[in-house]
């Protein structure tokens, strides 16, 4: 079953401005990651944050995670074209021997 | 970043044929790779556990014998399609867990089948 569900399904922006995608889970958690597929391709890692961790920085991404209410949310700023994709959180359960559970999906499409 | 390669990208076949993809970490030893189908705009769903030298794990509802999965070596996976029919179109992706890189998995391009 699926362990994250993504909101929104998907979203259509404007270049230059912010994009928000949120993630829910159900399981407690040792890591959660977000990872970026592009049409008919594999996955490419993007940030990966601790169950102990808050908030993380990584270039234009910023993800937060709240693991009391099992949530965590990716912000893309000042988004180019070349973002259009899909994102996905994954999620290590707690004892779950390094498996990662994926999310639905939101599709970021980001019009020039 | 660690590579993972994946052949073919694409394959089409007829019903009741085999079909075998492969996936190769090409910079690293990984003892574990993983198996994921997906759906068109759908997620990855986990398939199996591929861990080098030993039986591989299937997720519940998967087929052992409709999906072999062979991990003969420290960098190479295969998934084998036995018997392919028209419900087993997908796109199949392998990864794999790179010894020094923590939790995150690197993944192959990705097969796309198509069984006719």
């Amino acid at each position: 079953s699926q362990q994250g569900e993504e909101d929104p399904q998907a979203l259509s922006i404007q270049e230059g401005e912010n994009a928000t995608m949120n993630c829910s889970y159900k399981t407690s958690i040792n890591n959660l990651q977000w990872y970026r597929q592009n049409s008919g391709r594999g996955l490419v890692h993007l940030i990966l944050i601790r169950s102990n961790e808050r908030e993380k920085h990584s270039g234009r991404l910023r993800v937060t995670l709240d693991t009391s209410k099992k949530s965590s949310s990716l912000l893309i700023t000042a988004s180019r074209a070349a973002d259009t994709a899909s994102y996905f959180c994954a999620t290590v359960s707690s004892g779950s021997a390094r498996q990662l559970t994926f999310g639905s999906g939101t599709q970021l499409t980001v019009l020039p | 970043g660690a590579v993972v390669s994946q052949h073919p990208s694409w394959v089409i076949c007829k019903s009741g044929t085999s079909v075998k993809i492969e996936c190769r970490s090409l910079d690293f030893q990984a003892t574990t790779m993983f198996w994921y189908r997906q759906f068109p705009k759908k997620s990855l769903m986990l398939m199996a556990t591929s861990n080098e030298g030993s039986k591989a794990t299937y997720e519940q509802g998967v087929e052992k014998d409709k999906f072999l999965i062979n991990h003969a070596s420290l960098t190479l996976s295969t998934l084998t399609v036995t018997s392919a029919h028209p419900e087993d179109s997908s796109f199949y992706i392998c990864s794999a867990l790179e010894p020094t890189g923590g939790e995150k998995l690197f993944f192959g391009s990705g097969t796309q089948l198509s069984v006719l």
